[in-house]
């Protein structure tokens, strides 16, 4: 069956540390893709990467980076030097068997502090 | 930037009352989505829709869910008897493609309060 895990519930940080928040993912699929979504206080959810199964090569965007490691069915997210505007949950989402529907993590609410 | 809108933000309803969401979607997408997320818990997937017609359902999405694209450009949610469990926020999401090489965007959300 599809399943994410995001075994962080809460991490906190001070201003311009970095952080990395775990993801990890079960799928009957031997292609897929993988999302990482932002949620603001405000409440919208803000896409930030989709991966294909078949890349396993690292992201980079700005202070976001992603690490793909197939081998271990993990897609971690990490924040350079964070700010206080990271501060939101962020969920870790994969595509159910056959179908377009997203499953979601339980979401990781990362707090930067000044 | 092409985007998402949902109305209203924030409803208030009385248990027992019919509600209606409404969400515009991008105008060139083809597959609409409605998730909630209830306060505090994980996004969940409640249906989806393809040429008029629900090409998914979850099981929260039971009789007193319906969806409709009434006019081409609006894709609503309706409940017809709100329970207090139905209290979440309620996400619309659209995408160009059904398959998974293109990512949906989501609107910014309607929280619904049943009281």
């Amino acid at each position: 069956a599809q399943k994410v895990t995001q075994a962080q519930t809460e991490i906190s940080v001070v201003e311009k540390e970095d952080v990395t928040l775990d993801c990890v993912y079960e799928t009957r699929d031997t292609t897929y893709y993988l999302f990482w979504y932002k949620q603001p206080p405000s409440g919208e959810l803000v896409f930030l990467i989709r991966r294909n199964s078949f890349d396993e090569q690292n992201e980079i965007s700005g202070r976001y980076s992603w690490n793909f490691q197939k081998s271990t069915s993990s897609f971690n997210f990490t924040i350079t030097a964070s700010q206080v505007v990271d501060s939101a949950v962020y969920f870790c989402a994969l595509p159910s068997y056959n179908t377009d529907k997203l499953i979601f993590g339980t979401g990781t609410r990362l707090q930067v502090f000044p | 930037e092409p985007e998402v809108t949902q109305t209203p933000s924030h409803q208030v309803t009385q248990m027992g009352q019919e509600v209606i969401l409404r969400c515009v979607p991008i105008s060139n997408h083809l597959y609409f989505y409605w998730y909630r997320q209830i306060l505090g818990q994980k996004v969940e997937f409640l249906v989806s829709f393809y040429n008029n017609e629900i090409s998914e359902k979850s099981e929260i999405f039971d009789d007193q869910f319906s969806v409709e694209r009434p006019d081409g450009s609006n894709f609503t949610l309706k409940i017809r008897s709100t329970k207090l469990e139905d209290s979440a926020m309620y996400f619309c999401a659209s995408r160009f493609e059904g398959a998974m090489n293109t990512e949906a965007f989501f609107g910014q959300g309607t929280r619904l309060t049943v009281v």
